[in-house]
């Protein structure tokens, strides 16, 4: 699976919308790139996932350049809750037996009030 | 639907003590794993199973145990406990295995500290 490169932090101001990037230069054809986050110490929860078009749902956008080289996790209206570690992963979809998540250090957001 | 459940939250084990993590979900997912976590680190795969009676070994499975003979349950077993597996054990499952773009569903989280 292909290597992501995160900032290790972010700060945010509490409603707006808050920009996290990853690189992936290396990705491949068939690998996905998949979001989580961990809200201090609980299990990851996921988010969002896309392959090469971008996508919506009720908790974020993800914004995947038309290289597939990099993306953006927007969550539109940051707030307090939203302060958590975000890990971006990427991985194939069509490889079965490979079947696992690569975490990264991923992203500390703090959501500034 | 509970979701995936861990029992204990917390555990102290003596070094060379034996126990074993529980984990369950009730959402009828083939696909079960289990990671660790240690502090300022992300998630490393220790065994997954992607169903009842199969499992493989992640990137770091030495010191641990699985077995998977039910679709429901996938229990984590330290035959000899080391204090370099002090961390934090969680287990998640998905529906199908990750061979298609599914979402993985993550339990609480289980911390466990060998002194």
């Amino acid at each position: 699976d292909a290597k992501t490169t995160q900032p290790p932090s972010m700060d945010c101001a509490e409603g707006r919308a808050a920009n996290l990037p990853c690189n992936h230069s290396t990705i491949s054809g068939n690998e996905y790139v998949y979001w989580y986050r961990q809200i201090h110490s609980q299990g990851p929860q996921y988010i969002i996932h896309g392959l090469k078009n971008n996508e919506t749902n009720e908790m974020a956008s993800l914004i995947i350049t038309e290289d597939r080289k990099s993306s953006t996790l927007i969550l539109p209206h940051a707030t307090l809750r939203d302060t958590a570690v975000y890990y971006c992963i990427v991985r194939s979809g069509a490889n079965f037996g490979n079947e696992k998540l690569t975490f990264g250090t991923g992203t500390r957001l703090t959501i500034i009030p | 639907n509970a979701g995936v459940t861990q029992t204990p939250k917390f555990q102290v084990l003596k070094t060379g003590q034996s126990m074993t993590l529980q984990c369950a979900q009730d959402m009828n997912h083939e696909y079960m794993s289990w990671y660790r976590q240690d502090p300022g680190m992300g998630l490393r795969l220790i065994h997954y199973s992607v169903g009842a009676g199969i499992t493989d070994q992640g990137e770091v499975p030495n010191g641990y145990n699985v077995s998977r003979s039910t679709t429901e349950d996938f229990p984590l077993r330290l035959l000899s406990a080391a204090p370099s597996q002090t961390s934090v054990y969680f287990c998640a499952s998905s529906p199908q295995g990750l061979a298609v773009s599914y979402e993985q569903y993550f339990g609480p989280g289980t911390r466990l500290t060998v002194t």
